[in-house]
């Protein structure tokens, strides 16, 4: 069964650009969620999507935005790129949302650098 | 609000030594407690999880937690650690009756493996 799938695996970009990271869960599952991780703030909720819509969302400026397709990829964009934006992506997939005796499932993540 | 604290930034121990890294919550309830860890470059690998039931859950590689409501703590332990665990650990936590999308992570914990 293959794993939580991201790419690319590194990016760099320059400040202003846009970027959009992709995702592709494990089969079967619906929740896709994102985290940012960076050495001085840590793992970072950014937003969750469930059946193609977005349920949760974290405290970061509308520059950063998603969307979920009909087979459960996931992609993240980020507009107008600061050099802080500079982090590793994680996406994590679920099996349903709000479902006990299940776990989050994270891929490698994409390394983003802003030069 | 919910919060993980993880004291311990940086641990070293000898090969063949226990461990044990410690992890605090802050929760209105009784959370889903995870234990993460991550190598360098990578994403992130469940060790165990704590749903209910069983105070002491086992994981992966060796590893076991123990959940005490009264201390709000998770600790996460191994009787005897292996060069290969030298990683960063993270403990998270997640809402029960929610979305298992949003998870809090702690700081990490970053493990170091003597020979």
């Amino acid at each position: 069964k293959a794993g939580v799938t991201q790419t690319p695996r590194y990016l760099i970009k320059t400040r202003g650009q846009q970027v959009t990271l992709s995702c592709s869960p494990i089969s079967g599952h619906r929740s896709v969620s994102w985290y940012q991780q960076t050495p001085g703030q840590g793992l970072q909720f950014l937003f969750e999507y469930f059946s193609e819509t977005q349920r949760n969302k974290g405290n970061f400026p509308g520059r950063f935005s998603g969307r979920q397709f009909s087979n459960s990829r996931s992609e993240m964009n980020v507009s107008t790129l600061e050099l802080g934006d500079s982090a590793l992506y994680l996406c994590a997939s679920s099996l349903a949302r709000g479902q006990g005796n299940t776990e989050a499932f994270f891929g490698q993540g994409t390394r983003l650098t802003v030069v | 609000a919910q919060s993980v604290t993880q004291p311990d930034i940086h641990i070293t121990v000898s090969e063949g030594a226990s461990l044990e890294l410690r992890c605090n919550y802050s929760y209105g309830a009784t959370p889903y407690l995870f234990w993460y860890v991550q190598s360098p470059g990578q994403g992130l690998q469940l060790l165990l999880k704590y749903f209910s039931g069983d105070t002491l859950v086992q994981g992966i590689k060796g590893f076991e937690a123990e959940f005490k409501r009264s201390q709000s703590s998770f600790n996460l332990r191994k009787p005897s650690v292996h060069w290969s665990d030298a990683a960063e650990y993270f403990c998270a936590v997640g809402a029960r009756g929610s979305t298992l999308g949003r998870l809090y992570f702690g700081r990490g914990t970053q493990l170091t493996v003597w020979p």
